[in-house]
């Protein structure tokens, strides 16, 4: 069972585009939202995250939505470049043991020069 | 400073044989964790352990068992692999447990089981 849904799958997106992914979740016990950003043979690193207390969180180009009553959330690139391009994995936890994280199944954003 | 160290990076194995992944942080992270990757599948947690000497299974443990050797050290053991643990395998780890902290990842180990 998926308890983070995550799309679409794939994305591709020209070069100054806004690339959007979406997420969304079911266990109202999740408290903390991250996305990873994995590069071609690489572990996934942290890209930006949110707590469902807030509804937007911006980094630079990248921001966050969340839409608690919804249970969604959704990553915003925007100005897009070849170097974005990579597999974006959203993510979701419960506050309690070990902070275990439940991903999402994953986007491959290719972005065209 | 190496973060999360991970070996080795590939390794082909026939069913039926044994082996240990190893991993290692220089963080001095509580927490650490297995997770496997499969293509349209995200990455799932095999074992996490919320700090030295606590192991706990999480969503996929089956056919897999952890070791948690000191502060710096998580194994992973394949007793016995099977053609369905063909996959990428990733080792994490992170500051405190209960807390929001990120975790920080290895660059995988890639498993082919014939």
């Amino acid at each position: 069972q998926q308890q983070v849904k995550q799309s679409p799958q794939s994305l591709i997106v020209q070069k100054g585009g806004i690339s959007i992914i979406n997420c969304a979740y079911e266990n109202t016990a999740f408290d903390y939202f991250p996305w990873y950003q994995q590069f071609p043979g690489k572990g996934p690193a942290l890209l930006i995250a949110i707590r469902p207390d807030v509804s937007e969180k911006k980094e630079g180009r990248f921001t966050i939505s969340f839409n608690k009553s919804a249970k969604q959330f959704s990553l915003h690139i925007m100005d897009s470049q070849p170097g974005d391009s990579a597999t974006y994995f959203c993510a979701a936890s419960i506050a309690g043991s070990a902070r275990q994280l439940t991903f999402g199944s994953g986007t491959q954003l290719t972005v065209l020069p | 400073n190496a973060g999360v160290t991970q070996t080795p990076k590939f390794q082909v194995l026939k069913t039926g044989q044994s082996m240990t992944l190893q991993c290692a942080q220089d963080m001095n992270h509580n927490s650490m964790y297995w997770y496997r990757q499969d293509p349209g599948m995200g990455l799932r947690l095999i074992y996490y352990s919320a700090s030295e000497g606590t192991t706990d299974k999480g969503e996929v443990p089956n056919g897999y068992n952890v070791s948690r050797l000191n502060k710096r050290e998580f194994s992973l053991r394949l007793e016995s692999a099977a053609p369905s643990q063909t996959s990428v395998y990733f080792c994490a780890s992170s500051e405190a447990r209960g807390a929001h902290q990120p975790q920080h990842f290895g660059d995988g180990t890639r498993l082919s089981i014939l």
